[in-house]
C-alpha cells in the first residue's frame, strides 16, 4: 500500500537525550515536511525538503536536525537543546510542485521525562 | 508563515444541523486552501480543498466557499452525523513564499455531533 509511515507511534526519552524520529513514504513524493502539534496550538512547520540534499527550516526549526540522503525518508532528530520536545510530532509530503497537495503520517507522540 | 486564523476553536451541533469553520489568511499571494480532519492520536486527512481560481467547491456533505476580496474561507458541513465529531484544520499556502510551499495552519476547530 501506498503511504507515509511514522515510527514508533510513542516514544519515551530522559531529558538531555538526543531522539531521532522516522518518517518514510512510498508516494514518489519530492517534498517532505515536519510539523509539531500540541493541545490548542496547531500545526507548526519544523523543518521541510523540497528535494533530495536540501531542505530548509520552517518556523519552530531550533533544537531540531533533519537529514534528506533519500526521496523516500526524512528522519528529525530532537536534540537537547529543544526546550520543550514533548509534543505530538506529524511528517507529511507532498509533490512539491505547485500546490502542496500534502498528506500526512500517523504521528509520534514523543514523551521526555 | 504569515498568519491563518480559525473559529469557532469549539463547536458542538445535533446530529443532522451543519456545521460552518470560518477561517481568515493574511497573505494575498495564497493561492491553496485545504482543510483536514483530525481524529484523536491520528494524523491529519485532506477532506477537500481549494484554489484560488474557484469560489466554491462541493463533495457530498461538504463544501467549502472562498472570498479572495475579504480574505477568508469556510468549511460547510450538512447532515451531520456522530462520526464526523473530530478536529478540523484550515490552512493556505502560498508558492515561492519563505517557506517554500508548505502550508500554514490554523489552530483547529474541536467539532462534537451529539447524536
Amino acid at each position: 500500500d501506498g503511504g507515509i509511515t511514522q515510527s514508533p507511534k510513542y516514544l519515551f526519552r530522559k531529558e538531555g537525550q538526543n531522539v531521532t524520529l522516522s518518517c518514510e513514504q512510498n508516494l514518489n513524493h519530492d517534498a517532505m515536511y515536519w510539523y509539531r502539534q500540541d493541545p490548542g496550538q496547531g500545526l507548526r512547520l519544523i523543518y521541510y525538503s523540497q528535494i533530495v540534499n536540501d531542505f530548509q527550516k520552517g518556523d519552530i526549526a531550533e533544537g531540531y536536525s533533519v537529514s534528506r540522503e533519500k526521496k523516500e525518508s526524512f528522519p528529525l532528530t530532537v536534540t537537547s537543546a529543544q526546550k520543550n520536545p514533548t509534543a505530538f510530532y506529524l511528517c507529511a509530503s507532498s509533490f512539491g510542485q505547485g500546490v502542496v497537495v500534502a498528506f500526512f503520517g500517523q504521528g509520534t507522540r514523543l514523551t521526555v521525562v | 508563515g504569515e498568519n491563518v486564523e480559525q473559529h469557532p476553536s469549539t463547536l458542538s451541533v445535533q446530529e443532522g444541523d451543519s456545521a460552518v469553520i470560518k477561517c481568515t489568511y493574511s497573505d494575498s499571494a495564497s493561492n491553496y486552501f485545504p482543510w483536514y480532519k483530525q481524529e484523536l492520536g491520528k494524523g491529519p486527512q485532506l477532506i477537500i480543498d481549494i484554489r484560488s481560481n474557484v469560489g466554491e467547491k462541493k463533495d457530498q456533505r461538504i463544501a467549502v466557499t472562498l472570498n479572495k476580496t475579504a480574505k477568508h474561507f469556510s468549511l460547510h458541513i450538512t447532515e451531520t452525523q456522530p462520526e464526523d465529531s473530530a478536529v478540523y484544520f484550515c490552512a493556505d499556502s502560498v508558492a515561492n513564499s519563505n517557506s517554500g510551499y508548505a502550508l500554514n495552519f490554523g489552530k483547529g476547530t474541536s467539532l462534537l455531533v451529539t447524536p
